[in-house]
């Protein structure tokens, strides 16, 4: 089972919105409603800011939002901020066999 | 509000066992998941597998012949064994609890800080 393919990096200026794509296969990303995000700055633990496609967990900015379509899942943060400057990741149910898969991760620039 | 705090060995020679242990405070044990995840240097996360309180298991198949991960509810404690490490182990080894969602499937939503294991002759 290989990770799920996301852009290297993504980047745009504060207040701008930038989107970021997670893109599997139907055993895994669009077969199921099962991916999350997460959020990770340097030397920290990675923090849940997605799950379920586009639920927000309590304190997570609704700048965070999730959606699906076919095979790719996608990531947008609205709004962009200095603090939103990390690395993101996403991951998905990929079957009771692999069970869960990361994406490679994106990392986030704010010019 | 629950933490998790993990230690281990943070130095093996190859051929080793890798042995890590996350304990849980402030929350309850059941209902949840309780995961391993590690992040080789510069590169990205790969999850290890996973136990609930019962001892039911979930595991990466690309490392399920080396890895055995065991729960001890008495001490709220679950830990992780990697046999056979070898310099690609080299990585940071978070512990996570997973929580159930709507659907029932379950999501890392608390981390532990990791626990930085190196593999080196």
């Amino acid at each position: 089972q290989s990770a799920l393919t996301q852009p290297r990096s993504v980047s745009g200026s504060p207040g701008q919105s930038v989107t970021i794509s997670c893109t599997g296969t139907s055993s895994d990303v669009g077969g199921y409603n099962y991916v999350s995000w997460y959020q990770q700055h340097p030397g920290k633990a990675p923090k849940l800011m997605i799950y379920d496609v586009s639920k927000r967990p309590s304190g997570v900015p609704d700048r965070f939002s999730g959606s699906k379509s076919g095979n790719t899942a996608s990531l947008t943060i609205s709004g962009l901020q200095a603090e939103d400057e990390a690395d993101y990741y996403c991951c998905s149910y990929a079957g009771s066999y692999t069970f869960r898969v990361f994406g490679t991760g994106t990392k986030v620039t704010v010019l | 509000q629950v933490q998790l705090q993990q230690w281990g060995a943070g130095l093996l020679k190859p051929s080793e066992t890798l042995s890590l242990t996350c304990a849980v405070y402030g929350g309850s044990f059941s209902g949840y998941y309780w995961s391993w995840i590690r992040q080789p240097p510069g590169k990205g996360l790969e999850w290890i597998g996973e136990i609930n309180h019962s001892g039911s298991t979930n595991y990466n198949p690309s490392l399920k012949s080396r890895v055995t991960i065991s729960v001890d509810t008495s001490k709220n404690q679950f830990s992780l064994k990697l046999s056979s490490v070898t310099a690609a182990d080299t990585a940071v080894y978070y512990c996570a609890r997973a929580f159930p969602g709507p659907r029932r499937y379950y999501y890392m939503d608390v981390w532990g800080k990791g626990t930085t294991v190196t593999v080196s002759s």
